[in-house]
């Protein structure tokens, strides 16, 4: 079965420090990856996405995320981190033709100035 | 342009009360969701229409019913809700000619069930 998992459910990080945030993922075959980013109280924001080719991939607000199938990993990165990017963040896995997103548990970010 | 709107923003409701929540999308998106999600927690799928179609339903409760009137609109009508059915209660929406299942969100109705 399919599974997704955020190790760290709470980052704490200087505004202007580098990010990363973890996720791994069990799937047979090549899955479609995805990082959403939500804010208090709001929808799931989009930030980028896998699916083939290019293993790192660029997104929105200055981030990437590099696919690695030898470690089942789609880390999320950031090289200077801003106070807004403070949110929830969710990687989720989906897979050929199915309608279903599998989310992980989610991580916090905190931002300090 | 990537936008799924939701109405209401907020809603209270009593056990007793009936209530829908609507979701828009002007797109052309083929697929449309719902899910719910309580705090601090990832959003938990519960319904899907694939093509105006319910695709799927996750054995959610008789007292939430989907309905998908047309392509671009889809209501959530709540009856009988139990508090702990108080959550934010997401719509989302995938393009058409794609397998890969992107989903945009809505920013979501915030239920209170008193």
């Amino acid at each position: 079965a399919q599974s997704v998992t955020q190790p760290d459910i709470h980052i704490t990080v200087s505004e202007g420090a580098s990010l990363e945030l973890r996720c791994n993922y069990s799937y047979g075959a090549t899955p479609y990856l995805f990082w959403y980013v939500q804010s208090p109280g709001q929808g799931l924001q989009l930030l980028l996405k896998y699916f083939s080719g290019d293993t790192l991939v660029q997104g929105i607000k200055g981030f990437e995320a590099e696919f690695k199938r030898s470690q089942s990993s789609f880390n999320l990165r950031k090289p200077s981190v801003h106070w807004s990017d403070a949110a929830e963040y969710f990687c989720a896995v989906g897979r050929y033709n199915t309608d279903k997103l599998i989310f992980g548990t989610g991580t916090r970010l905190q931002v300090f100035p | 342009d990537t936008e799924v709107t939701q109405t209401p923003k907020h809603l209270v409701m009593g056990m007793t009360n009936k209530k829908s929540l609507k979701c828009e999308q002007h797109m052309g998106h083929r697929a449309m969701y719902w899910y719910k999600q309580k705090a601090k927690k990832p959003p938990e799928l519960m319904f899907v229409y694939s093509y105006e179609k319910l695709s799927i339903n996750e054995s959610v409760p008789s007292r939430f019913s989907p309905e998908c009137p047309n392509s671009s609109l889809l209501n959530l009508h709540l009856h009988a809700l139990q508090p702990e059915d108080s959550a934010l209660y997401l719509c989302a929406s995938s393009p058409p000619g794609t397998n890969e299942n992107i989903q945009y969100f809505g920013a979501g109705t915030r239920l209170s069930v008193l």
